[in-house]
């Protein structure tokens, strides 16, 4: 079965511009996260959505930071503007249902380079 | 809160060495436990897991314990091959009253094998 894309792989931009990635999760998964890795750390969720609602989004820079998934299956996830600690990888990943006991699928992340 | 606590590393092992990785977690309700591992150039997936205390998680020769009364989940091998080196990551799953279930990682362990 196909994976969860993410597009694009790489992207560097300048602090205060925007930037914008995007997620196929696998087909068939109601559930899409979004993860932040900063380089030395591990993955932290930043939202997660159940079909096309919101799930958890506690630790979502919210003034910077939006996602949407519209119509529950695909999702971006935006920056503006971006500051110099946003540079990390970000993670999509899908699950069927729910993280609780489940496994999740991750696709292999954008990497972001803030200068 | 919910936290994942990791051996700093990097690991290097020679190849058919014996490998733990320590884990050890904080959580209030009664989470499950996943060992997540990243490969050079791939995204996360699942190692193993084990959803309640004294459950063993097993896969691939790896094995972890779910240790309740010593909140840890250690990561073990008997006899590593080159082909283990990666990223290992310890997380929980936290699906306790309130909780969304939300997957919690720790900072990762890069393990290097050496032939």
């Amino acid at each position: 079965e196909a994976g969860v894309a993410q597009s694009p792989r790489y992207k560097i931009i300048e602090k205060r511009q925007s930037v914008a990635f995007w997620c196929n999760p696998i087909s068939g998964h109601a559930t899409l996260y979004w993860y932040q890795q900063i380089l030395g750390q591990g993955p932290k969720l930043l939202i997660q959505f159940q079909n096309n609602g919101v799930v958890d989004d506690s630790q979502l820079p919210k003034d910077r930071f939006s996602a949407e998934r519209l119509k529950g299956v695909d999702s971006t996830l935006k920056i503006q503007p971006a500051k110099l600690e946003d540079s990390a990888v970000y993670l999509c990943a899908s699950s069927l249902r729910g993280p609780t006991n489940e496994k999740l699928f991750f696709g292999s992340g954008t990497q972001l380079s803030v200068l | 809160g919910n936290s994942v606590t990791q051996m700093e590393g990097p690991v290097t092992l020679s190849e058919e060495a014996f490998l733990t990785i320590n884990c050890t977690y904080t959580a209030t309700g009664y989470p499950s436990l996943f060992w997540y591992v990243q490969y050079p150039g791939e995204g996360l997936q699942l190692l193993l897991k084990a959803t309640k205390a004294d459950d063993k998680g097993s896969n691939k020769g790896f094995e972890a314990t779910y240790r309740k009364e010593t909140t840890s989940f250690h990561l073990e091998k008997g006899s590593v091959q080159v082909s283990d080196s990666a990223v290992y990551f310890c997380a929980l799953s936290d699906h306790g009253s309130g909780n969304t279930g939300k997957l919690i990682f720790g900072q990762g362990t890069t393990l290097q094998v050496k032939p």
